[in-house]
């Protein structure tokens, strides 16, 4: 089964300071992984994704994540946070087995201060 | 252009009673999709449907759960006989036809069971 882990459900950061949000992986399978951003009231919003191209991924107001498959992880990261990231960021890999199924992480979520 | 709405935003319902909760598409989207976002069960793949083919149910919790797509567009989620645990954000997305392509998500309804 596919399954992924976010490691901290809160991350707090300094505007300007880089972020990472940590994100592990299950899969049996050479897996497709997303991250989505979720700001309050709001709908879900793709930053990135990865789909066995090119391991580092550049999404979004300045987002990247690298997949690394000796370590199973598909960490986000900014090198400059900005007050408007402020939001709940969801890991999310794409089940198999036919249609394109999500399954999401428990979210981080991410808090930015002056 | 127009993204995936929902009707209605919020919805506040008695325990025992039917809701039907809406979703338009982005237009030419052919496959839709149904989740739900819950504090005790984070996010979860509820239904998806892919053209004319029999949607994929098998993330419906239980039997007071279903949704028809008529025309190939609009969507309906009805349940049935409302419990308070049915209380989430419900979310809806739409994607083009592959099994690669990027989710695109609505603001989703708020359920409210009392």
């Amino acid at each position: 089964a596919q399954s992924v882990t976010q490691l901290d459900s809160h991350v707090s950061v300094s505007e300007g300071t880089p972020v990472l949000l940590r994100c592990n992986y299950s899969s049996s399978y050479s897996p497709s992984l997303f991250w989505y951003v979720q700001h309050p009231n709001k709908g879900l919003q793709l930053l990135l994704k990865y789909t066995s191209a090119a391991t580092l991924v550049k999404g979004i107001n300045g987002f990247e994540a690298e997949f690394k498959k000796s370590e199973t992880s598909f960490h986000l990261t900014k090198p400059s946070a900005h007050m408007s990231d402020a939001a709940e960021y969801f890991c999310v890999v794409r089940r198999p087995g036919g249609g394109n199924k999500l399954t999401f992480g428990t979210g981080t979520q991410l808090k930015v201060e002056l | 252009g127009a993204g995936v709405s929902q009707s209605p935003s919020n919805k506040v319902t008695e325990k025992g009673k039917d809701v039907e909760l809406r979703c338009d598409p982005i237009s030419g989207h052919t496959a839709l999709y149904w989740y739900r976002q819950s504090l005790g069960q984070g996010l979860e793949f509820l239904i998806y449907f892919q053209g004319n083919s029999a949607p994929d149910k098998s993330g419906l919790p239980s039997d007071r759960f279903s949704a028809e797509r008529t025309g190939g567009s609009v969507s309906t989620l009805t349940i049935q006989r409302t419990q308070q645990e049915d209380s989430a954000v419900y979310l809806c997305a739409s994607s083009w036809a592959t099994s690669t392509d990027t989710q695109y998500f609505g603001p989703g309804t708020r359920l409210t069971v009392l």
